[in-house]
């Protein structure tokens, strides 16, 4: 069965710090690895995929298959970041995914 | 490009009764569409799926069930509704070009 675990339920740090939130997977398969975003009042919306291996606002996330992760970086964290993280795997057919548990990320000024 | 209409916002439910969320998409045709819940404490939980019109899967046993009576409207009911049925409940649709999901604004269901 695959799994995604997010320990972190919640998370605080000051605006220009460093902020890593942390995401583990469990899936005997190559898995496809997301990570999906919810702002205050807005939709829950894809931040990025691991296939891409692009950064979007500053953050980036490598896919570790040794340690079966797929941890969420920003070197400079800004208020706007502010907002629900999900991690999100998708290892089987039609698309469905499954998700972490979340992490509402806070950054303080 | 696609746009997800999910209605209603919020909905409080007396135990007991009956429940219909709909969720419309348009912008795209023949796409996968979901049905996600969040419980408090807990993380969003796939539902129901489908791949085409009458095609429903359920990915856990439940109180209720999915319908989707036309290629981009996708139904969620329950002829009774349990206070456990309460949660933040999500639809969303994959494009068959692409592996991104696009979620609705979602319902709020409190069941009292």
């Amino acid at each position: 069965a695959q799994r995604v675990t997010q320990p972190e339920k919640l998370l605080s740090v000051f605006k220009g710090a460093p902020v890593e939130l942390k995401c583990n997977y469990s899936y005997s398969g190559s898995p496809e690895l997301f990570w999906y975003v919810q702002y205050s009042r807005q939709r829950l919306q894809l931040l990025l995929r691991h296939i891409s291996r692009e950064s979007i606002k500053g953050f980036t996330a490598d896919l570790n298959k040794g340690e079966t992760s797929f941890h969420l970086k920003k070197p400079f964290a800004q208020e706007e970041d502010s907002a629900m993280y999900y991690c999100a795997l998708s290892g089987t057919s039609y698309g469905k995914l499954t998700f972490g548990q979340g992490t509402i990320l806070t950054v303080h000024p | 490009s696609q746009t997800i209409h999910q209605w209603p916002a919020t909905l409080v439910q007396p135990v007991g009764s009956p429940l219909s969320l709909e969720c419309t998409v348009e912008g795209t045709s023949n796409p996968n569409l979901y049905w996600y819940r969040q419980a408090a404490g807990r993380g969003l939980q796939l539902l129901f799926y489908s791949v085409g019109i009458g095609q429903i899967s359920s990915e856990v046993p439940q109180n209720l069930s999915a319908s989707r009576p036309q290629d981009r409207q996708f139904i969620l009911s329950s002829k009774k509704l349990l206070l456990s049925d309460s949660g933040f409940y999500l639809c969303a649709v994959l494009l068959r070009e692409n592996t991104e999901a696009f979620f609705g604004q979602g319902t709020r269901l409190t069941v009292v």
